[in-house]
């Protein structure tokens, strides 16, 4: 079926530098999402993006935080610059319509900030 | 603001009996009702889902029970089997809602 595929699978880098998170979502879909899960707990939601603008973030998509989809290609999260407290796995997502339809979730890329 | 609770945290059955994993919401708005399974390592992946016109869904050995008026649902597993052992999210939204709201998770362990 179809997937949604997150590269890459663990990311470590040294705190303050920056770094990219990719996600390629199911090709007709619409919406997507960033979630963020610590320690195989609680998921929580950081933003989604439709039509090429943030429809709405939370409190923990700081001002670090970025998201694009530039000319459909891998829809980023970029985190510049990154603090410990961004170690989590980070979860994409996409859904044809709202999150009505339960969005389709990918693997996730474990990120480790030193 | 928890607008979605689960209990209990963590659950251990024995293979063959029937898991309950129960879940609560406080937003009267909420209509959709996905329910998903994580196993370590993965990410969440749809098990089953419910709206709020219905008061059951049954997917196999999968059924979800729907209380509109007390915003209560639960997800029975019956005849569990250790390849059940993992962690469900249920998780809540509608349709004027751009996201889902996740519960903090019920970790399943099904005994042999």
């Amino acid at each position: 079926g179809p997937k949604v595929l997150q590269i890459p699978s663990h990311q470590i880098i040294d705190m303050g530098q920056m770094v990219t998170l990719n996600c390629d979502p199911v090709s007709n879909h619409l919406y997507f999402y960033w979630y963020k899960q610590i320690l195989g707990q609680q998921m929580e939601f950081l933003v989604n993006f439709y039509n090429g603008k943030v429809m709405e973030k939370s409190k923990l998509f700081k001002d670090q935080f970025s998201v694009e989809r530039p000319d459909g290609s891998y829809f980023t999260l970029k985190i510049q610059p990154t603090a410990l407290e961004d170690s989590a796995v980070y979860f994409c997502a996409s859904s044809i319509d709202r999150a009505n339809q339960a969005p389709l979730f990918g693997e996730g890329t474990r990120l480790s900030v030193l | 603001q928890q607008q979605v609770r689960q209990s209990p945290q963590s659950l251990t059955v024995w293979e063959g009996e029937t898991a309950i994993l129960n879940c609560s919401y406080e937003n009267s708005a909420f209509d959709y009702f996905p329910w998903y399974q994580q196993f370590p390592g993965e990410g969440p992946a749809l098990l089953i889902a419910i709206r709020s016109v219905s008061d059951k869904k049954e997917d196999g050995r999968f059924t979800i029970f729907f209380n509109k008026r007390e915003k209560k649902l639960s997800l029975h597993i019956t005849d569990s089997q250790p390849g059940d052992s993992a962690t469900y999210f249920c998780a809540a939204t509608s349709s004027s809602f751009s996201k889902l709201v996740f519960g903090q998770g019920t970790s399943l362990s099904v005994v042999p």
